[in-house]
């Protein structure tokens, strides 16, 4: 089956620490979008790729970083210069120039 | 800065009930704006809309978009539990050729009661 998947689902980590969470798409698409989900306030975008090997910040880049080493991955590192990191967190990926963007199940984020 | 806005921000209503979701934005480059539904946790596409006045429609969900006034409209007729979701929407204001760039207003929260 083809689709996009994330992991961990659910994640618990120490104040300070910087934490990597995994996206994965056998979907053959180039495009590739990181989004963060608070309560009340949409999706955001955080990074976004459009190819191997490159990446664009969204709107609220500061705090996290992204590589595109291969065409399927496309890994999202919070780090401890992210201010209030608890949230739920939503990859994306697309066909290169197409509108519609398919979600992977998530990852919730919790920093204790 | 571009901006999605969506109303109301939450909506309880009974089976049958028909409800409109709202969806006005002003972006600096309009593609597209697209209705996607969240019932757990991966967002599902509904419709693209691109030109205005020309209506979208699949089942019980329809919507049309207003490019002089810069809105959208979701509706739903004879609503059912499983309609229960957030309703997302989202503008394409992608410059250049960074295609697929949303802004997402913050959703609508809809809950039908039996």
């Amino acid at each position: 089956d083809g689709g996009i998947t994330q992991s961990p689902k659910y994640l618990f980590r120490k104040e300070g620490q910087n934490v990597t969470l995994s996206c994965e798409q056998n979907l053959n698409h180039d495009a590739m979008y990181w989004y963060r989900q608070d309560p009340g306030q949409g999706l955001r975008l955080i990074y976004y790729s459009q190819i191997v090997n490159d990446f664009q910040k969204g709107d609220i880049a500061e705090g996290y970083s992204v590589s595109r080493e291969k065409k399927e991955s496309f890994p999202l590192t919070v780090t401890s210069a992210q201010k209030n990191p608890t949230a739920f967190y939503l990859c994306a990926s697309s066909i290169l120039g197409w509108y519609e963007q398919f979600f992977g199940p998530g990852t919730r984020l919790t920093v204790l | 800065e571009d901006k999605v806005v969506q109303s109301p921000l939450s909506l309880v209503v009974h089976e049958g009930d028909t409800v409109t979701l709202n969806c006005s934005y002003e972006v600096t480059n309009f593609r597209s704006l697209l209705w996607y539904k969240q019932e757990k946790k991966a967002p599902t596409f509904l419709f693209m809309l691109t030109s205005s006045g020309i209506e979208k429609k699949s089942g019980r969900l329809s919507s049309i978009l207003d490019k002089k006034e810069l809105f959208s409209i979701l509706n739903i007729t004879a609503t059912q539990t499983g309609d229960s979701a957030i309703y997302l929407c989202a503008v394409d204001n992608a410059g250049g050729t960074s295609y697929g760039k949303l802004t997402f207003g913050q959703g609508t929260i809809l809950t039908v009661h039996p």
